[in-house]
């Protein structure tokens, strides 16, 4: 089926291991999203891509690092993992981000835990 | 303060209730707004869009008020399945970089 799919869908790793979470849309969307979701925050935008190469900083972008090679994938990496990124992970896909009637499509999330 | 503020709730309403909860924001130049729901442990999901002159779908209402600088989310005769969290977004411009999720309000619908 089409969507926006992410793996792993858990995974637990240790302080300072390099992790990279996978996100996969097939619907050829322009833009793409990386959100984390802890207690208290909501969902707080790490990355987004505008398209493919074009990626940009969102609101807590530090530890992290991303690449949009092809527009159906959105890794994101998390290069020296500290236990304060232990969190819930939501990938999203949208066609544009202006105007009233765009809508984002989040896969289902990925739940990390740094030991 | 927050640029996007919900009551967390729980909001414990029985089924067949009306409930309505606000969500203020801080950015007067916020040109795009949201409703989202988020079943417990699931990805969110678009419930509605709010327009400037008010919206319904079915039993939900979504209002934008922008001189007081909040959006609305009415549900009349609710059910249990509307148990869930609702989250505002707000989006400041064309822009991914200022898209805005509150911290979502838990309701919860009893017998």
């Amino acid at each position: 089926d089409a969507g926006i799919t992410q793996s792993p869908r858990y995974k637990i790793t240790e302080t300072g291991r390099q992790v990279t979470l996978m996100c996969h849309q097939t619907w050829s969307h322009s833009y793409m999203f990386w959100y984390r979701q802890d207690l208290g925050h909501g969902l707080r935008l790490i990355y987004y891509s505008a398209a493919a190469d074009i990626t940009d900083k969102g609101e807590v972008p530090d530890g992290y690092v991303v690449s949009r090679s092809k527009t159906e994938n959105f890794p994101l990496t998390l290069e020296s993992a500290t236990r304060s990124q232990t969190s819930v992970y939501f990938c999203a896909s949208s066609e544009s981000v202006g105007g009233a009637s765009y809508e984002q499509y989040f896969g289902p999330g990925t739940r990390l835990t740094v030991t | 303060r927050k640029e996007v503020e919900q009551d967390p709730g729980p909001f414990n309403v029985p089924e067949g209730a009306t409930v309505a909860f606000n969500c203020t924001y801080s950015n007067s130049a916020s040109q795009s707004f949201f409703w989202y729901r988020q079943d417990c442990r699931k990805e969110p999901k678009l419930l509605m869009s709010v327009y400037s002159s008010g919206n319904e779908d079915g039993r939900f209402t979504a209002q934008l008020n922008r001189a007081s600088q909040y959006i609305s989310l009415l549900i009349r005769d609710s059910k249990l399945s509307d148990s869930a969290t609702y989250l505002c977004v707000v989006n400041g411009r064309s822009s991914a970089s200022k898209i805005i999720f509150g911290s979502g309000t838990r309701l919860s619908i009893r017998p």
